[in-house]
């Protein structure tokens, strides 16, 4: 089983910041079955990367994903107040199948 | 695009089984491969299930054989079963798609969630 790690838990940012969010896994996994979601109150998760770094058609540049091994990361430049929410991580192919992180929170400082 | 709407009941009581229906729109329910999430309340999200592409199900260990998904592609439809529910059970539960030719294991359409409450 993979365990994912999502730090820090809550990101108090100041509009126009960038935030840099990050997900360890505790072993190494395939980067091609690693995205990112935003979830916002009341709202289904929107998918904003997938593969660690591509972004699905209509998702801002201002959203950006790397890393490799067991560490990964999702930018936001330039925060935007729509932009406050909860980010999850999540892998495909360890026990279970699918497993997400668990959140990080980006609010208005 | 592919359009899903989770339908079923929003109460259920303990000991009995959940069964809810996703009903999908806009392309053929064979184009893609489909799961069930849920996320409690305050809490994070939880995979419960899928539907490969392949036709294989696979659950997650958790739930302890307590869940069963199936798909009627006559229907559009994309169904679970949670069996033996307790508190623990209570939660929004979505509907969730992906497609391995596309974006790969990520989920990139989502129903808009129901929300179940198990209590009697």
């Amino acid at each position: 089983e993979v365990v994912l790690t999502q730090s820090p838990g809550t990101l108090s940012l100041s509009p126009g910041v960038s935030a840099t969010l990050s997900c360890r896994t505790s072993q190494t996994v395939n980067s091609d079955h690693l995205g990112w979601y935003q979830q916002k109150p009341g709202q289904a998760p929107r998918l904003l990367i997938y593969s660690t770094f591509h972004r699905p058609a209509g998702i801002s540049d201002r959203f950006s994903g790397s890393g490799s091994g067991t560490d990964f990361s999702l930018t936001i430049s330039r925060l935007e107040p729509e932009d406050f929410a909860v980010y999850y991580c999540q892998l495909f192919g360890s026990s279970p199948l699918f497993s997400f992180g668990p959140g990080t929170k980006v609010d208005i400082k | 695009h592919v359009q899903l709407q989770e339908s079923g009941p929003g109460l259920v009581k303990p000991s009995e089984t959940l069964s809810l229906t996703c009903s999908v729109s806009g392309d053929s329910i064979s184009s893609y491969c489909w799961s069930w999430i849920r996320q409690a309340p305050g809490k994070g999200l939880e995979w419960i299930g899928h539907r490969h592409c392949s036709g294989r199900n696979d659950y997650n260990p958790s739930l302890k054989g307590r869940v069963t998904v199936s798909i009627d592609t006559s229907k559009s439809l994309f169904s679970l079963r949670l069996s033996s529910v307790t508190a623990a059970d209570t939660a929004m539960y979505y509907c969730a798609s992906y497609n391995i030719a596309a974006a790969g294991t990520v989920f990139d359409y989502w129903g808009q969630g129901i929300p179940v409450t198990v209590a009697s």
